[in-house]
């Protein structure tokens, strides 16, 4: 079946240590997001790219950046984890921008000691 | 600024009593509507998208609708496989694709 798919499911990384989490998608969209969700609260989109063209919102922390290297991959590299970043690391892809069903993947559960 | 609310934050019913769930929002210019259902510790799942005021759509006991300020999720005759987090979230005119989501509803289905 088509999906979107996250690695690993379960990530524990210490104060600073840089960390980086996967997504891959067989469904050969052509974008792809990052949300962060807390418990509790609604996802926050991070970023997405379209094809190779990154967006980056205008409040996500310098500390987060993303890469794509070919279009069913994605990562999102934490440079310098906070405790305040412990969060659902959330990958979804759409096939176009604009009024398209986004598919999520399972999601990471980023944890930081 | 565009706003989704969602209510009620959490609602409990007793399996086959049926009831509603609310997501009200203000953008500029919407797009689309969406719902998504939401277990602990996974990945929201995709249940419907809208696109019109009028725009109904049913899957098994779900059903959504929409107003020009708000849609509702009627559940009807719910089990206890229907307890999750409803997530609704809409893309408002001139985004690129940003989801704005609310906040969801957590239901729970007793036997």
């Amino acid at each position: 079946d088509a999906m979107v798919i996250q690695n690993p499911r379960y990530q524990v990384t210490q104060f600073g240590k840089p960390v980086t989490l996967s997504c891959s998608q067989t469904l050969n969209h052509n974008v792809m997001y990052w949300y962060q969700q807390k418990s509790s609260q609604a996802p926050k989109l991070l970023f997405h790219y379209y094809d190779k063209d990154f967006n980056n919102e205008a409040d996500t922390p310098d500390n987060f950046q993303s890469r794509r290297p070919n279009t069913s991959f994605c990562f999102l590299d934490i440079r310098s984890p906070g405790l305040g970043d412990a969060a659902m690391y959330l990958c979804a892809t759409s096939r176009v921008l604009g009024a398209d069903t986004q598919y999520f993947g399972p999601g990471t559960r980023l944890t930081v000691l | 600024e565009d706003q989704v609310t969602q209510s009620p934050e959490a609602l409990r019913l007793q399996e086959g009593e049926s009831s509603s769930l609310n997501c009200s929002y203000t953008v500029s210019g919407l797009r689309g509507l969406f719902w998504y259902r939401q277990d602990p510790g996974k990945g929201p799942e995709f249940l419907f998208t809208l696109y019109s005021a009028g725009e109904e759509k049913e899957k098994e006991r779900l059903k959504a609708t929409l107003t020009k300020k708000e849609s509702f999720l009627h559940i009807t005759a719910p089990k206890p496989e229907d307890s999750a987090t409803y997530l609704c979230a809409v893309q408002a005119g001139g985004s690129q694709g940003n989801l704005i989501f609310g906040k969801g509803t957590k239901l729970s289905v007793k036997p």
